[in-house]
C-alpha cells in the first residue's frame, strides 16, 4: 500500500509570491490533515479536511487555505508568502472522521518551502 | 488552550543506557495521547496511542505510559538506530493533534 505523497519535496518562492502544496494521501483515506513545522514552533496544525469538507482549522492567517478533491487529494495554498512561511509542511492521512484505534494520522515526508 | 511539554529538548545516551522522556499536557476532554518518532527528513512515524490513565503500551525497545497530566516514554537499552525526535500529542475535544516540541534522542554507540 502506498503512504502518503506530497508533491514538491523541495521549492524556494520569493516573498510576495503564492504556493500551492499537493497531498496525495493513502488509497481509502477520507480525512487529510496539514502541519506546518519549524524549528522554533514545533508541529502546528493548519486544518483537517474530510470528504471535501474543512472540519478544523488552526490559527493561521486567511493566506493559508486548502481544499479537498473527491478522490480524497487535497492542495493547500499559501498566498503572499513572507519570510516566516518558510517551514517544512506536512501532510498527514486516515480513514475515519475521529482519533484512536485504527484512525492514526499517517504522515508524508513533507514539502519543504524556502522564502527568500 | 492545550498545552503540550516535552522534556528534555534534548538527551544523549550511551546505547544500552535506559532512560525516560517526559510529555506533560493540559488536554481538556483527552480522547488519546499519541507517541511518534520523526527522523532528519522524513515525517513522523505512530508508535502509540494511549486513552486512560494507567495505561501501558511497548513496542520493542520502547515502553509508553499515561498518566492524567503526563505520559512517559521508557527506552530500555538503546541503540544507535533508536535515536530520533520523539513527539507526543494529546488529542482533546477538538479530535485535532496538538504536538510538543519534541525531545532529540542521540544513541551513542
Amino acid at each position: 500500500k502506498a503512504g502518503v505523497t506530497q508533491t514538491p519535496r523541495y521549492l524556494i518562492k520569493t516573498r510576495g509570491q503564492q504556493v500551492t502544496l499537493s497531498c496525495s494521501p493513502i488509497s481509502g483515506h477520507r480525512s487529510v490533515s496539514w502541519y506546518q513545522q519549524t524549528p522554533g514552533q514545533g508541529l502546528q496544525f493548519l486544518f483537517e479536511y474530510f470528504s471535501e469538507t474543512q472540519r478544523n482549522k488552526g490559527n493561521f492567517p486567511g493566506r493559508f487555505s486548502g481544499r479537498q478533491f473527491s478522490n480524497s487529494r487535497s492542495e493547500m495554498n499559501v498566498s503572499t508568502l513572507e519570510l516566516g512561511d518558510s517551514a517544512l509542511y506536512l501532510c498527514a492521512s486516515k480513514d475515519g472522521a475521529g482519533l484512536g484505534g485504527a484512525n492514526v494520522l499517517t504522515f508524508g515526508a513533507g514539502s519543504r518551502l524556502t522564502v527568500l | 488552550e492545550d498545552q503540550v511539554t516535552q522534556s528534555p529538548e534534548a538527551l544523549r545516551l550511551q546505547e544500552g543506557e535506559s532512560s525516560s522522556l517526559n510529555c506533560s499536557y493540559t488536554v481538556s476532554g483527552l480522547r488519546g495521547l499519541f507517541w511518534y518518532r520523526q527522523d532528519p527528513g522524513k515525517g513522523p512515524e505512530f508508535l502509540f496511542t494511549l486513552y486512560s490513565a494507567g495505561e501501558e503500551k511497548e513496542k520493542e525497545r520502547l515502553k509508553a505510559t499515561l498518566t492524567k497530566k503526563e505520559s512517559f516514554l521508557h527506552i530500555t537499552a538503546p541503540k544507535p538506530e533508536d535515536s530520533a525526535t520523539y513527539l507526543c500529542a494529546p488529542s482533546g475535544g477538538a479530535q485535532k493533534l496538538v504536538f510538543g516540541q519534541g525531545t532529540r534522542l542521540t544513541i551513542n554507540p
